[in-house]
């Protein structure tokens, strides 16, 4: 089984629609979690950390779940400028293969 | 703060060359690890360092070699070039292996064999 997993999708959602991924972890002493969001074959750059407790920056929010072992991440109101893949990353060092956003108009 | 800087941005090499992606990172850091990209297939680990004089493979390392001289350099050669290495590379830093920090990457190679 792969330490990180993710649904590669594609997501295609109209503007304004709220959209969830989820990326699930094998190795339960994962200590530290982050969404990257990496736009057509440029370098993935760092969306957000992903806290304990949840965290949210605008319509973004992350949570993690370590009972069940995931980690998620929500866009409310989704924009045009939301269409780009998504990858989850532990410790900056194990990486999903990303889930790919289209968001239309 | 530079970050982590990648040359060449793009470049094109015949069946049976050889070159070197080159990278830099200006932060410190002691992890630096270099990936391939091809579509579908996410971010493969080429070969990583855990700091200065250290180095070991990753998942896909066959036709590459890398050294870490210094804490700031990371460069990958690409011994006998072969169009199935055609992809895109990526550089990355952290801060450490063990350190709970994000990962910082070059801006990419697009690297095309003939």
């Amino acid at each position: 089984r792969k330490e990180v997993e993710q649904d590669p999708g594609p997501f295609n959602v109209p503007e304004g629609a709220t959209v969830a991924f989820n990326c699930t972890y094998s190795n339960s002493a994962s200590q530290s979690f982050f969404w990257y969001r990496q736009d057509c074959r440029k370098e993935p750059k760092l969306l957000m950390s992903v806290y304990s407790s949840g965290n949210e920056d605008g319509r973004f929010t992350a949570q993690l779940n370590r009972a069940s072992q995931y980690i998620s991440l929500l866009i409310r109101d989704s924009k045009l400028s939301d269409s780009a893949t998504y990858l989850c990353a532990l410790r900056g060092l194990i990486w999903g293969l990303g889930t790919s956003l289209a968001v239309n108009p | 703060n530079a970050g982590v800087t990648q040359t060449p941005k793009f470049q094109v090499l015949k069946t049976g060359q050889s070159m070197t992606l080159q990278c830099a990172q200006d932060m410190n850091h002691e992890y630096m690890s270099w990936y391939r990209q091809d579509p579908g297939m996410g971010l493969r680990l080429i070969h990583y360092s855990v700091g200065a004089g250290i180095t070991d493979q990753g998942e896909v390392p066959n036709g590459y070699n890398v050294s870490r001289s210094t804490t700031e350099d990371f460069p990958l050669r690409l011994l006998s070039a072969a169009p199935s290495q055609t992809s895109v590379y990526f550089c990355a830093s952290t801060l450490g292996p063990g350190a709970n920090t994000e990962a910082f990457f070059g801006q990419g190679t697009r690297l095309t064999v003939v």
